[in-house]
């Protein structure tokens, strides 16, 4: 059973435009969120993240949102370059015997059309 | 630059021969992480190590084994790979304190004959 659910396996936004990204997670106990950003061939690179304590995260282009009583969380990158095309994962993490542990979705592709 | 630094990027196996693959980070931190993530799926967290304490994920078949010999590498060991064992195999680190980001190396994309 998925904890973490990203629906949308792909994305085409274009350049300019907004592009929002969709989480949603079942487990009430997770209390951090994070996005990253894959090229391929490449590792996961760290995006933004949001802890459980705030409903928004803003870092120059990207924007977290974070809905708690609805288990929601959105990525909204504006204006939305061609460099942006890439998969995007969330996750969300909770403490387990003193470490955080990291669930991923299985990750949007957003194609961004120039 | 401090970085997570996986080798090789790419590995080929037999069927059943055993591999290595490594990690190494100069980021200092005290948590590193072994993913496994195959084509359009999510990574999936085979274990970690908290400093030298191994925490297995309940799900990681036995065939899969990890070392940490110090703080700055940590090796994932397939003992017998099988065909479905072919994935990319991700190395993550993180400091062990919250908040707490991960931070990944590029990936070693194991193939099985």
């Amino acid at each position: 059973d998925q904890q973490v659910k990203q629906n949308s396996p792909s994305l085409s936004v274009q350049e300019g435009r907004i592009s929002i990204l969709n989480c949603d997670y079942t487990n009430s106990m997770f209390d951090y969120f994070l996005w990253y950003k894959k090229y391929p061939a490449e590792g996961p690179t760290f995006l933004i993240s949001i802890s459980s304590i705030k409903d928004k995260n803003e870092d120059g282009r990207f924007t977290v949102f974070l809905n708690k009583s609805a288990k929601h969380l959105s990525l909204h990158i504006v204006p939305s370059q061609p460099g942006d095309s890439a998969v995007y994962f969330c996750a969300a993490s909770e403490v387990t015997s003193g470490t955080y542990k990291y669930i991923f979705g299985t990750g949007t592709r957003l194609k961004v059309l120039a | 630059d401090a970085m997570v630094i996986q080798n090789p990027r790419y590995q080929v196996t037999q069927f059943g021969k055993p591999v290595t693959l490594s990690c190494s980070q100069t980021l200092n931190h005290n948590v590193m992480y072994w993913y496994q993530q195959k084509s359009s799926q999510a990574p999936k967290l085979l274990f970690h190590y908290y400093d030298k304490d191994f925490n297995n994920e309940a799900d990681t078949p036995d065939n899969f084994q990890s070392r940490r010999p110090n703080t700055s590498f940590c090796f994932l060991d397939i003992r017998s790979p099988g065909l479905g064992d072919a994935a990319m195999y991700l190395c993550a680190t993180s400091a062990g304190a919250a908040p707490d980001t991960q931070y990944f190396g590029p990936g070693t994309r194991l193939t099985v004959l």
